[in-house]
């Protein structure tokens, strides 16, 4: 089925820390793995994603990684910063039809002073 | 426009009633979500519209929901007899492609009475 599985779904970490989080996949014909964060209040915004022909992709603090063997991706923050703290969500898209992406439940991160 | 624009930005409605939530897409995307996110929770995929082929309903919870896209741009979503359970924030998003960064409008919240 279509189902993209997410953990942890709360991460508390202290400032300079890292974080990180994963996601799996149902759906080996997926080939697009976004990462959005949604800060409080506020739209969810693409922050970094990756396509299924490289296996890591960073940008500064952040990093994907994906193993399509295992059908599982993760996002790793480095040095986290008090404004990082937010919910961010993996998605992947799904086929048999037009490829829509269907998100994961979400991991709020809380970074402390 | 400037971005994806969603309106009403809020909308109380008794029990019952029927409520229209339209969305405004990014002009020349044509790919075009919905997506229901209760108070603290996820995004719960509703429908996704790809050009001009049919949309993709699967995520529609019930009969009562209904969304339609005219000429490629526009697209409204229809709650019949609205329920309680349907008070949420309802999110429009669009895209160029079929893969590729999503852009949010900053949604429609809905509270059922």
């Amino acid at each position: 089925g279509e189902n993209v599985e997410q953990h942890p779904s709360t991460l508390s970490v202290q400032e300079g820390d890292s974080a990180v989080i994963k996601c799996t996949y149902s759906d080996s014909a997926s080939n697009y793995f976004p990462w959005y964060k949604q800060e409080l209040g506020k739209r969810p915004q693409l922050i970094i994603d990756i396509r299924s022909n490289v296996g890591e992709k960073k940008d500064q603090r952040i990093a994907v990684t994906l193993n399509k063997t295992a059908k599982h991706f993760s996002l790793h923050i480095t040095e986290t910063q008090p404004e990082d703290s937010a919910v961010y969500f993996c998605a992947a898209p799904f086929s048999g039809g037009y490829n829509k992406l269907i998100f994961g439940a979400g991991t709020r991160l809380a970074v402390h002073p | 426009g400037a971005g994806v624009s969603q309106s009403p930005s809020n909308k109380v409605t008794e029990k019952g009633k029927d409520v229209e939530l339209r969305c405004d897409p990014i002009s020349g995307h044509t790919a075009l979500y919905w997506y229901r996110q209760s108070l603290g929770q996820g995004l719960e995929f509703l429908i996704y519209f790809q050009g001009n082929s049919a949309p993709d309903k699967s995520g529609l919870p019930s009969d009562r929901f209904s969304a339609e896209r005219t000429g490629g741009s526009v697209s409204t979503l229809t709650i019949q007899r609205t329920q309680q359970e349907d008070s949420a924030v309802y999110l429009c998003a669009s895209s160029e492609g079929v893969t590729g960064e999503l852009f949010f409008g900053e949604g429609s919240r809905l509270t059922v009475l």
